[in-house]
């Protein structure tokens, strides 16, 4: 199973632009990588998932280099809703992601 | 439909007492699973389904049993509850590389 490494915390304002990175250095060719969001007292709920290169949706955008050996979550002008504990996961999409690693995540604020 | 559904939501055991925990998805997913949180931390998976009649263990499987009752439930038990074991626990099911999440039961042991 590929490790997960991220910052434990980032502070932020809204308006602004929020890249979050993760490092997964010994990802295996058929890993894919999922991020999920966490608000308090609630389930993870899943945001973006790719493979290699950029994959955006309406929630956010995931930058993977060629490599694979990390990737950048971007979230786009936040707000003070997006304050939230946000999980990188790495997996094997082709054995349905059995024994996911959620990690402790990283902790967003933001402030007004 | 209702997603993945838990109950209890909120639970209070003495130390020694046992309980299930129910999860129920209507999807019609294959992939289900039982996951910790401590407050703080991560979420850690205690046991995984990957179909109706499978079960496997996770990192954090001791002091626990499960069940694949059928494709919508999957039951976490536990035997002898201990303090170590108040914790969040959610229930999830998976389709494709997204995974769904109940609402969660909150479980103190004193």
């Amino acid at each position: 199973l590929a490790k997960t490494t991220q910052p434990i915390s980032m502070d932020s304002y809204e308006g602004q632009e929020v890249n979050i990175t993760c490092s997964h250095n010994n990802i295996a060719t058929n890993d894919y990588i999922t991020w999920y969001q966490q608000f308090p007292s609630q389930g993870p709920r899943f945001i973006i998932q790719g493979y290699k290169t950029k994959v955006t949706n309406e929630v956010a955008s995931l930058f993977i280099p060629a490599d694979r050996k990390s990737s950048t979550l971007s979230l786009p002008r936040v707000s003070l809703s997006d304050t939230a504990v946000y999980y990188c996961l790495v997996g094997d999409m082709n054995t349905g992601f059995q024994k996911l690693v959620f990690g402790t995540g990283t902790r967003l604020l933001v402030s007004p | 439909n209702a997603g993945v559904t838990q109950t209890p939501k909120f639970q209070v055991l003495k130390t020694g007492q046992s309980m299930t925990l129910q999860c129920a998805q209507d999807m019609n997913h294959n992939s289900m699973y039982w996951y910790r949180q401590d407050p703080g931390m991560g979420l850690r998976l205690i046991y995984y389904s990957a179909s109706e009649g499978t079960t496997d263990k996770g990192e954090v499987p001791n002091g626990y049993n499960v069940s694949r009752l059928n494709k919508r439930e999957f039951s976490l038990r536990l035997e002898s509850a201990a303090p170590s074991q108040t914790s969040v626990y959610f229930c999830a099911s998976l389709k494709g590389y997204e995974q769904y999440f109940g609402p969660g039961t909150r479980l103190t042991v004193t």
